[in-house]
């Protein structure tokens, strides 16, 4: 069955710190990946967006990788700061399909 | 961001009763989607609207109806839910054929069922 799985449910870091999200799927090819925030009481909110024959991409301190031998995506924070503490989203796009992980709740402690 | 309005944010309901939902996106997109987003679940797409015709159905049951009057505005009309429906209703909007374009979402509806 297809599968999309999310690090862990929570991830607590130190302020400062690089904040390292997993995304593993399995039996999709999707064309795209890309990472949400959401908010509490909010809608999601796109963040990046990655292709599938790219290895890499950035912005500002976001940054994303995208292994599609390993069928694996990770989505980095430099320099978290506590207003990174959110759940992240990650969302594979096939066809005309997205197809979402259960998230990631992050929290940044000062 | 506001280029997805929901209406209304809460809603409280006995099994019993009719509701509608409404979404409204002022993003020129042409595509629109009702997703469910229960805890600890990934959102679950239910409808699809591709240029104001339904593309789309996961299975939903018959109690949850959409209904896409123009490219603007999409509702979910509901009626006779169960306890299990209670979640946070999310509409999404896109532009149809550009996979490369993220959906924009609204800030949901969250639903309870007595």
């Amino acid at each position: 069955s297809q599968k999309i799985e999310q690090n862990s449910e929570a991830l607590n870091i130190q302020e400062g710190k690089t904040a390292t999200l997993t995304c593993n799927y399995t039996n999709y090819s999707p064309a795209y990946l890309q990472w949400y925030r959401q908010d509490p009481g909010r809608g999601p909110v796109f963040l990046l967006l990655i292709r599938e024959n790219e290895k890499e991409k950035r912005k500002e301190r976001l940054k994303v990788t995208f292994d599609t031998t390993l069928k694996q995506s990770l989505f980095h924070i430099t320099a978290s700061q506590p207003a990174d503490s959110a759940t992240y989203l990650c969302a594979l796009v096939t066809g005309n399909q997205f197809y979402f992980g259960t998230g990631t709740s992050l929290t940044v402690i000062p | 961001e506001t280029g997805v309005t929901q209406t209304p944010r809460h809603l409280v309901m006995g099994m019993t009763n009719k509701k509608s939902l409404k979404c409204e996106q002022h993003l020129g997109h042409n595509a629109m989607y009702w997703y469910k987003q229960s805890a600890k679940k990934p959102l679950e797409l239910m409808f699809v609207y591709s240029l104001e015709e339904r593309v789309e159905n996961n299975s939903v049951p018959s109690r949850f109806s959409p209904e896409c009057p123009n490219s603007s505005h999409l509702f979910l009309h509901l009626h006779t839910l169960q306890p299990e429906d209670s979640a946070l209703y999310l509409c999404a909007s896109s532009q149809e054929g550009r996979r490369d374009q993220p959906q924009h979402f609204g800030d949901g509806t969250r639903l309870s069922i007595l």
